[in-house]
């Protein structure tokens, strides 16, 4: 089944305490994206990447990073997270720039305290 | 930055009623995608529009690009409580898609 799956899908952490979100897709998609959403606000896109080793900033970097080693995979890093930060994050992927449908996966629901 | 203004917010329909969803933008679009997210989960890819005055219909739900390619529209036909859910409307620029803050549409049986 094609699909974009995303761990954990909840987590409670602390302020300053490192977490990685991981995403992976298994329709051999070159471009993927990682996006919050908060209420009022819709979705916001942190980073996408358009290729392995290809990223760049969306409209809301700040504090997040990102790796693109793999096609497949493209976790999203919180070096130090802060309560900011809490959010619903959404990665997503399609298959090329060209391409209209852009899959989502389920969604991780971030708290830091 | 450029972005879309989606009105309104929220929208309470009966049953059998229609429901219809705007999204504005003050500069010209390239092209415009919807989506829709039910309660608890994730946006799912609906269309998307690119010629100006395009209208394509997927059963229920009619969309519409504007001839200045400035604005679009979903509407639906006859709601049923599975349009539950927030529409959003979404535009590409470059590599990055901008999304609307979304119209929650409720159903009452």
């Amino acid at each position: 089944e094609a699909q974009v799956t995303q761990n954990p899908r909840y987590l409670i952490t602390v302020t300053g305490k490192k977490l990685t979100v991981t995403c992976s897709q298994n329709m051999n998609h070159e471009y993927m994206s990682w996006y919050r959403q908060d209420p009022g606000l819709g979705l916001r896109q942190i980073y996408y990447s358009m290729n392995v080793e290809v990223t760049d900033k969306g409209d809301v970097p700040e504090g997040y990073k990102v790796s693109r080693k793999e096609k497949r995979n493209f976790p999203l890093i919180l070096e130090s997270p802060s309560p900011n930060q809490t959010s619903l994050y959404f990665c997503a992927s399609r298959l090329d720039r060209s391409t209209d449908t852009q899959y989502f996966g389920p969604g991780t629901r971030l708290t830091v305290l | 930055g450029q972005q879309v203004m989606q009105i309104p917010q929220y929208q309470h329909v009966q049953e059998g009623e229609d429901f219809t969803t705007y999204c504005n933008s003050s500069t010209t679009l390239s092209n415009i995608q919807w989506y829709k997210q039910r309660p608890g989960g994730h946006p799912v890819f609906l269309i998307q529009l690119v010629k100006s005055g395009e209208v394509k219909k997927q059963k229920r739900l009619t969309f519409q690009f504007g001839e200045a390619k400035k604005n679009s529209s979903l509407h639906i036909t006859a709601t049923q409580t599975t349009d539950v859910g927030t529409y959003f409307c979404a535009f590409g620029r470059g590599f990055k898609t901008i999304f609307g803050a979304g119209t929650r549409l409720f159903v009452k049986a």
